[in-house]
């Protein structure tokens, strides 16, 4: 499984755009990247999924440029119940019910009116 | 869309004593499950996946006499801390996948259980 490198925190303000990047430099071919998030004393939350180009759902748009080798969640205008750690995972696609998820650090987005 | 039911959210328990956490697939089946465990301020580190019908499978490290996991039906996998002591105390997390073919693999998350052991 790829291996995921994300800023620790950010910090933001209500009614702003919020852009967190990770990169993934190992991913392979048949691997798609999933962003979750998750607040305090919660399981994740499936946030966007994608694989190259550009996904857009409505709560988040997810970038991913023709390398792979990164990519960003995009939060349009965010609020203070934005906050929250957010995950990037990469892995293989098909077959999906039995490939378990590997975490890595995640990124605190601190949120503040 | 499909949910992950866990239970109980919350429980103390004393040195010593078991603890059965559930967790159970609402509107879909799901053959294989995962366990996590999460300690404050960090992430998610999967314990195991549970496999219906069959024996789980532990990650290095985890010790599967401790953290008992059974997997007996298509919607229910229970994991079971055996002989708890104040180090298991931390939030257990379970998930299950759903696969549709051809569309996205997504992952459902259970809300949780915070176990605290005294």
């Amino acid at each position: 499984l790829a291996k995921t490198t994300q800023p620790i925190s950010m910090d933001s303000y209500e009614g702003q755009e919020v852009n967190i990047t990770c990169s993934h430099n190992n991913i392979a071919t048949n691997d798609y990247i999933t962003w979750y998030q998750q607040f305090p004393s919660q399981g994740p939350r499936f946030i966007i999924q994608g694989y190259k180009t550009k996904v857009t759902n409505e709560v988040a748009s997810l970038f991913i440029p023709a390398d792979r080798k990164s990519s960003t969640l995009s939060l349009p205008r965010v609020s203070l119940s934005d906050t929250a750690v957010y995950y990037c995972l990469v892995g293989p696609f098909y077959g999906g019910a039995t490939n378990k998820l590997i975490f890595g650090t995640g990124t605190l987005l601190a949120v503040q009116p | 869309g499909a949910v992950v039911s866990q239970h109980p959210s919350r429980v103390i328990c004393k040195s010593g004593t078991s603890v059965k956490i559930e967790c159970r697939s609402l509107d879909f089946q799901a053959t294989t499950m995962f366990w996590y465990r999460q300690f404050p301020k960090k992430s998610l580190m999967l314990m195991a996946t549970s496999n219906e019908g069959s024996k789980a499978t532990y990650e290095q490290g985890v010790e599967k006499d401790k953290f008992l996991i059974n997997h007996a039906s298509l919607t229910l996998s229970t994991l079971t801390v055996t002989s708890a002591h104040p180090e298991d105390s931390s939030f257990y997390i379970c998930s299950a996948h759903t696969s549709w073919g051809a569309r996205e693999t997504e992952a459902f998350f259970g809300q949780g259980t915070r176990l605290t052991v005294v």
